[in-house]
């Protein structure tokens, strides 16, 4: 299996304080993306970084990646309560635009404590 | 963004029946994906739908079980066939026009 590994599984935070999450994959990669799942549901994309980028910002959010050590970390920064959710780094197989299907990481459950 | 509008979003089924999920996206896009997320667990891409072709499974799944359709750029379907309570689960479909975007999700209990 191509999965990606996630750590940590499970984070809990005070409100406010910034979450890190790793993501390691085994592949090459054309890019990683990283979703938000809330209680289960559908997953929201939150923000994609190409092999070529190193690192991205979206609002609070922060990814980097290190494609030599095959890993990416997503920093939640002033977190609310709101971010409480389960967080996934997705890789893609390749192929070109419009037919890449992704491998997902294990996830990480974020809980933020108000 | 595109919108996938996925159904039932939840249903309760008899163990040996089957249940067919619905997804409707409001663009066109060329290839749609089903996953399967079992309780805790992350994503497994169960298989890739094409328009007009028969689907693409991942390893571990097979057709007989899991049939789908594509019979448009805006549309597919997932049956679960002659399910057993290893089968609930989330399902969840996919399409990508920039990104991926996900419907909300079918959560299947069997019962």
């Amino acid at each position: 299996s191509q999965q990606g590994e996630e750590d940590p599984q499970a984070l809990s935070i005070q409100e406010g304080e910034n979450a890190t999450m790793n993501c390691s994959y085994k592949t090459s990669i054309n890019n990683l993306q990283w979703y938000r799942q809330n209680s289960g549901r559908g997953l929201v994309h939150l923000i994609l970084i190409r092999s070529n980028e190193r690192e991205k910002h979206s609002g609070r959010l922060r990814v980097t990646l290190d494609t030599s050590k095959k890993s990416s970390s997503l920093l939640i920064t002033a977190s609310r309560a709101a971010d409480t959710a389960s967080y996934f780094c997705a890789t893609d197989e390749g192929g070109g635009f419009g037919n890449e299907k992704l491998t997902f990481g294990t996830g990480t459950r974020l809980t933020i404590i108000p | 963004s595109a919108v996938i509008s996925q159904k039932p979003s939840r249903d309760i089924c008899q163990r040996g029946t089957s249940l067919t999920i619905q997804c409707q996206v409001d663009s066109q896009v060329t290839m749609m994906f089903w996953y399967r997320q079992q309780p805790g667990q992350s994503l497994t891409l169960i298989a890739t739908a094409n328009q007009g072709s028969e689907a693409t499974y991942e390893s571990g799944f097979v057709i007989d079980k899991f049939p789908i359709s594509r019979p448009n750029l805006t549309f597919s379907t997932l049956t679960v066939s002659n399910m057993s309570p290893e089968d609930s689960s989330i399902y969840l479909c996919s399409g990508i026009v920039t990104e991926a975007f996900f419907g909300q999700g079918t959560r299947l209990t069997v019962v």
